[in-house]
């Protein structure tokens, strides 16, 4: 237990749906994070909230939507997606400090929602 | 960040030491070096992180050399538990870099 809980942890769903992914972390951190993790390929950021601030990979398409709502709860909207966006889809947290001295940054991960698009 | 390499895959015996390599010959002065490991259908895990001393914890002992172009993470008595993929990571700790770029890691495999 890290102290982020991911749900689903599996999804299956067709082209045409609408579903989304949900993560909450219970650690009081101030930073949440996706990473996209596809087979035989190295764990991929897709999207950072911190200290209110958004940062997004510019190469990730429209079809994913993040959304936070406060610094507890992370979701990732997903539509209209394609048999190459299956992968685990993972969730971490981390506290950041603004500036000044430096901060451990370690993140914590989630357990991640296997995704399967047909 | 910096570039690292590792190699792909590993294999210890069970009891004995894991020494994982790795190379960072252009890190820059600010960015450390932090290790997590990624046990199969798990998210990631932190292992260890250090700019420039040797460092140990609980779980490892991280050794950096001194000119920081290379680092090693051992961990000293290897359990089945600890087969998983490693990876090590160089990054700036303060202002706005945020990201943990991953490689490719390497496979540990201890074996009973």
């Amino acid at each position: 237990e890290t102290g982020v809980t991911q749900t689903p942890r599996h999804l299956v769903m067709g082209m045409t749906n609408k579903k989304s992914l949900k993560c909450e972390q219970h650690l009081g951190h101030n930073a949440m994070y996706w990473y996209k993790q596809s087979a035989k390929k190295p764990l991929e950021l897709m999207f950072v909230y911190s200290l209110e601030e958004r940062v997004e990979n510019n190469s990730v398409p429209s079809r994913f939507s993040p959304e936070c709502p406060n610094s507890s709860h992370l979701f990732l909207h997903l539509h209209t997606l394609q048999p190459e966006d299956s992968a685990l889809y993972l969730c971490a947290s981390s506290q950041e400090r603004r500036t000044g001295r430096e901060s451990r940054n370690e993140q914590f991960f989630g357990p991640g929602t296997r995704l399967t698009v047909l | 960040d910096a570039k690292t390499t590792q190699p792909t895959s590993m294999d210890c015996a069970e009891g004995r030491a894991a020494n994982l390599p790795c190379n960072h010959s252009t890190i820059s002065g600010n960015e450390y070096v932090y290790w997590y490991r990624q046990i199969h259908s798990q998210g990631p895990q932190y292992i260890i992180h250090g700019l420039k001393n040797n460092e140990t914890n609980e779980m490892a002992s991280l050794i950096i050399t001194e000119d920081r172009k290379s680092s090693t993470l051992i961990l000293p008595h290897a359990t089945l538990r600890d087969t998983a993929v490693y990876y090590c990571i160089v990054r700036v700790v303060s202002g706005s870099a945020r990201q943990l770029t991953f490689g490719s890691g390497t496979q540990l495999t201890v074996l009973p």
